[in-house]
């Protein structure tokens, strides 16, 4: 079961940051927060995971609080490519368990 | 990276007939998994293909409907059995790579099987 809520629908201008949040109140100590994010009928892409330390990489920065009971997802300068599902997921032993994501539109 | 790749990738099919997919990646792999998406829906994890024996079921998913085949380290068969309408989604296989300059393994997927059952 989805161990996550993020919200169902967030706009963004093309390049401005997206900042996508998640709560994960239930959230164990051996679990990590991963993004992944869906292109209309394709398969599900990574872009980032951390456990309790912010993490950057060449697609997007991840912020997660202090208690880890939740995380941003920021993608410092949105394209129109960036349009996708955004799921947000806590998981370990590499079972991934979806919750509803976040549709994310980036507008010009 | 992995490549993975899936036949058929669409399907229209019969009820009460059986359809297996099948999910081959470039590399060897530990880890493959087996996940359904309904039609406007999420994700939902079905079971993890393990080589060698019984593949591991999540809950609301039996081996009787679900029959899975991991005969080695690059290769896993998914069986939809005596299909209905409602299994009707797309299928996707996935699988985990270990990145040998951290302690993570990242997951990849396959581009899914669109299944139709009439």
């Amino acid at each position: 079961d989805a161990k996550t809520t993020q919200p169902p629908s967030m706009d963004c201008a093309e390049g401005r940051a997206a900042n996508l949040p998640c709560n994960h109140s239930t959230i164990s100590g051996n679990e990590y927060v991963y993004w992944y994010r869906q292109i209309h009928s394709q398969g599900p892409q990574y872009i980032i995971h951390g456990l309790k330390n912010n993490e950057t990489n060449e697609m997007a920065s991840l912020i997660i609080t202090e208690d880890r009971k939740s995380s941003t997802l920021i993608l410092p300068h949105a394209t129109l490519r960036d349009t996708a599902v955004y799921y947000c997921i806590v998981s370990t032993l590499g079972r991934l368990y979806f919750g509803r994501g976040t549709q994310l539109t980036v507008w010009p | 990276s992995a490549v993975i790749s899936q036949k058929p990738s669409r399907d229209i099919c019969q009820r009460g007939t059986s359809l297996t997919i099948q999910c081959q990646v470039d590399s060897q792999v530990t880890m493959m998994f087996w996940y359904r998406q309904q039609p406007g829906q999420s994700l939902t994890l079905i079971a993890t293909a393990n080589q060698g024996s019984e593949a591991t079921y999540e809950s609301g998913f039996v081996i009787d409907k679900f029959p899975i085949s991991r005969p080695n380290l690059t290769f896993s068969t998914l069986t939809v059995s005596n299909m209905s309408p409602e299994d009707s989604s797309i299928y996707l296989c996935s699988v985990e790579v270990s990145d040998r300059r951290s302690s993570y393994n990242e997951q990849f997927f396959g581009p899914g099987t669109r299944l139709t059952v009439l």
